[in-house]
């Protein structure tokens, strides 16, 4: 079955320090892969995608995510955490337009 | 550009009724899309839609219709609500169905009683 898989239900972080959200993948061809937020009560935001090409991607709000074929991941990553970027995270990857899997989210708290 | 938008934002129903969750997009995006979000599960694409007239079921399609009569409006009908259908729904619209990002409501909650 294919899938994406966020290992981590709950990341913590202090702020300034560098944080890694991780993301594996398990679908056919080459995924389309994405990174969404997801504030309280809000619908989800995009952050970034990775197509084709360079295998590090900058996106909004200083975030970068990597991708690594031959491990068949996409980990989110920021240099410098802010406790403004305490959120839910979701990865997703996309083959066709009906199939676009979700991972389950991790929850990112940044502590002051 | 008010993006997606989503009525109602919370709804509370009784087993067997019916109801339509209403979404539009005033970006003039092509595709559109529901997802359901429960905990624990991520989100789960119920049906979408690559155009006006055309729809297509997802992964949990079972207990919901969509029809697509224009680009704007995505509804989504509740044909006998049950309680495993509690869940917070999102729509979503994007350029095309693929490597374009999806741009989410804010999502209705409903309560299945």
């Amino acid at each position: 079955a294919q899938s994406v898989a966020q290992p981590e239900d709950q990341v913590n972080v202090a702020e300034g320090n560098p944080l890694t959200v991780k993301c594996t993948y398990s679908v056919s061809g080459n995924p389309y892969l994405f990174w969404y937020v997801q504030y309280p009560n809000r619908g989800l935001q995009f952050l970034l995608k990775y197509i084709t090409g360079d295998n590090l991607v900058k996106g909004s709000y200083g975030f970068e995510a990597e991708f690594n074929k031959s491990q068949t991941s996409f980990h989110l990553k920021k240099p410098s955490a802010l406790v403004s970027d305490s959120a839910l995270y979701f990865c997703a990857a996309q083959t066709g337009a009906n199939n676009l899997f979700f991972g389950t989210g991790t929850r990112l708290t940044v502590i002051p | 550009n008010a993006g997606v938008t989503q009525t109602p934002k919370f709804q509370v129903l009784k087993t067997g009724q019916s109801m339509t969750l209403q979404c539009a997009q005033d970006m003039n995006h092509e595709y559109m899309s529901w997802y359901r979000q429960d905990p624990g599960m991520g989100l789960r694409l119920i049906h979408y839609s690559v155009g006006a007239g055309i729809t297509d079921q997802g992964e949990v399609p079972n207990g919901y219709n969509v029809s697509r009569s224009t680009t704007e409006d995505f509804p989504l009908r509740l044909l006998s609500a049950a309680p495993s259908q509690t869940s917070v729904y999102f729509c979503a619209s994007s350029y095309s169905g693929t490597n374009n990002e999806q741009f989410f409501g804010p999502g209705t909650r409903l309560t299945v009683l």
